[in-house]
């Protein structure tokens, strides 16, 4: 059945780089695309990024100088990557399927020195 | 981008009732291809959002037929009949017409 997970480090440093994964199973990165979806405590959804199945992206406006997102269609992975953090990306970040019909459980991401 | 605006930002609600939550855009999601990407969610505590209303009116796979999505252009609703404790949650409101995508702020449905 469709499955993603989600994984990284729960506590960054402030400035750092953030390097997360999404690690799919029952479906090709070559035939549906995923997305990135970060909630701040107690906040709204916010989309941070997506990568279609051709491979390209999209990211958030807002924070677009900061984002790199990419895949590794052979271990079925997205990674998602967000440089110079700072204590507003503390936050629950998820990845979906690109139709949203599947998402992952989250990853809790802490900035904090 | 685009920006999805919803009312109210909580919905107190009596078991049985019905409840209605708005969603408007800054502008026209009506896609190229005539399609309108507009789409509901349900985020229970301590879950991942579901997806119960896509391309404005269509239900998920599973979602009750008490859940109905309507609207066009600027302008959508979902409405709640019959709400059951299993409802109770944040509605977000999503379009994914226009890059990039954008989320509504929430709807917080709870019980009065």
């Amino acid at each position: 059945q469709v499955q993603l997970k989600e994984s990284g480090p729960g506590l960054v440093q402030p400035s750092r780089t953030l390097s997360l994964t999404c690690t799919v199973s029952g479906f090709s990165l070559t035939s549906y695309g995923v997305s990135w979806v970060r909630q701040p405590p107690g906040k709204g959804l916010e989309w941070i990024a997506a990568i279609w199945s051709g491979g390209s992206t999209d990211y958030n406006s807002a924070l677009k100088s900061r984002l790199s997102i990419s895949r590794d269609t052979s271990k079925s992975q997205v990674l998602l990557k967000m440089n110079s953090l700072q204590t507003e990306d503390t936050a629950m970040y998820f990845c979906a399927r690109r139709d949203y019909a599947y998402w992952g459980q989250g990853v809790m991401v802490t900035v904090s020195s | 981008d685009v920006v999805l605006t919803q009312t109210p930002v909580a919905q107190p609600v009596t078991l049985g009732d019905q409840a209605s939550i708005s969603c408007r855009s800054s502008q026209s999601l009506v896609h190229s291809n005539g399609n309108t990407y507009l789409e509901w969610y349900l985020q229970k505590p301590g879950q991942s959002p579901q997806l119960l209303i896509y391309k404005v009116s269509n239900r998920f796979s599973g979602v009750p037929d008490r859940f109905i999505g309507s609207g066009s252009g600027s302008d959508f609703t979902l409405k709640i009949s019959r709400v059951e404790p299993e409802d109770l949650g944040v509605y977000y409101c999503f379009q994914a017409t226009h890059d990039p995508d954008t989320f509504g702020a929430g709807t917080k449905l709870e019980l009065k």
